[in-house]
């Protein structure tokens, strides 16, 4: 699977769009690039995936670069409750586990 | 989403002896679990890949004969931390593939704590 960097940690504003960067820049066609968080003491939990089109959920949108090497987690309208690590995962096939990374800590403050 | 569950969530136990942790997809089929351990400020960590009906595979480094691995139908999968110490106290999380969604999804995971 492609490696992937993530910022170490970010904080946003209540109420304000909070953007989660990835590059990805060995990610292969066959990849898929998805998403996940992780709350205090609780498992992840599956945000959104996508392989090269824009994808959108009712959690967040996720935005792929034409090239693909890179992508943005987008959550329209953060609030206290999506304080979490989130982890940006390139992998070829959901068959398999996911290898986790270090993931961007993101802190929403009121 | 589809749920996993995973039983119990938060389990004490004394050194030497074993504990068995339940995952189970609750809404769905899975023919493939995986086991993941996760210690204080670290990532996941993979540890096995539970397959129904055929041996787990481990990954490097975890023993196989410490950390049981049963998945006996599609829809549960057990570990066992057989004669746990307390360096095997740890935050176990189970996810499983749906794979009508191409989909992983996780449990809420299991604190371990060896006295």
């Amino acid at each position: 699977d492609a490696k992937t960097t993530q910022p170490t940690s970010m904080d946003c504003a209540e109420g304000r769009a909070a953007n989660l960067p990835c590059n990805h820049s060995t990610i292969s066609g066959n990849e898929y690039v998805y998403w996940y968080r992780q709350i205090h003491s609780q498992g992840p939990q599956y945000i959104i995936h996508g392989l090269k089109n824009n994808e959108t959920n009712e959690m967040a949108s996720l935005i792929i670069t034409e090239d693909r090497k890179s992508s943005t987690l987008i959550l329209p309208h953060a609030t206290l409750r999506d304080t979490a690590v989130y982890y940006c995962i390139v992998r070829d096939t959901g068959r398999r586990a996911l290898t986790f990374g270090s993931g961007t800590r993101l802190q929403v403050q009121p | 989403g589809a749920v996993v569950s995973q039983h119990p969530s938060r389990v004490i136990c004394k050194s030497g002896t074993s504990v068995k942790i339940e995952c189970r997809s609750l809404d769905f089929q899975a023919t493939t679990m995986f086991w993941y351990r996760q210690f204080p400020k670290q990532s996941l960590m993979l540890m096995a890949t539970s397959n129904e009906g055929s041996k787990a595979t481990y990954e490097q480094g975890v023993e196989k004969d410490k950390f049981l691995i049963n998945h006996a139908s599609l829809t549960l999968s057990t570990l066992t931390v057989t004669s746990a110490h307390p360096e095997d106290s740890s935050f176990y999380i189970c996810s499983a593939t749906d794979h009508l969604k191409n989909e992983q999804f996780f449990g809420p995971g299991t604190r371990l704590t060896v006295l």
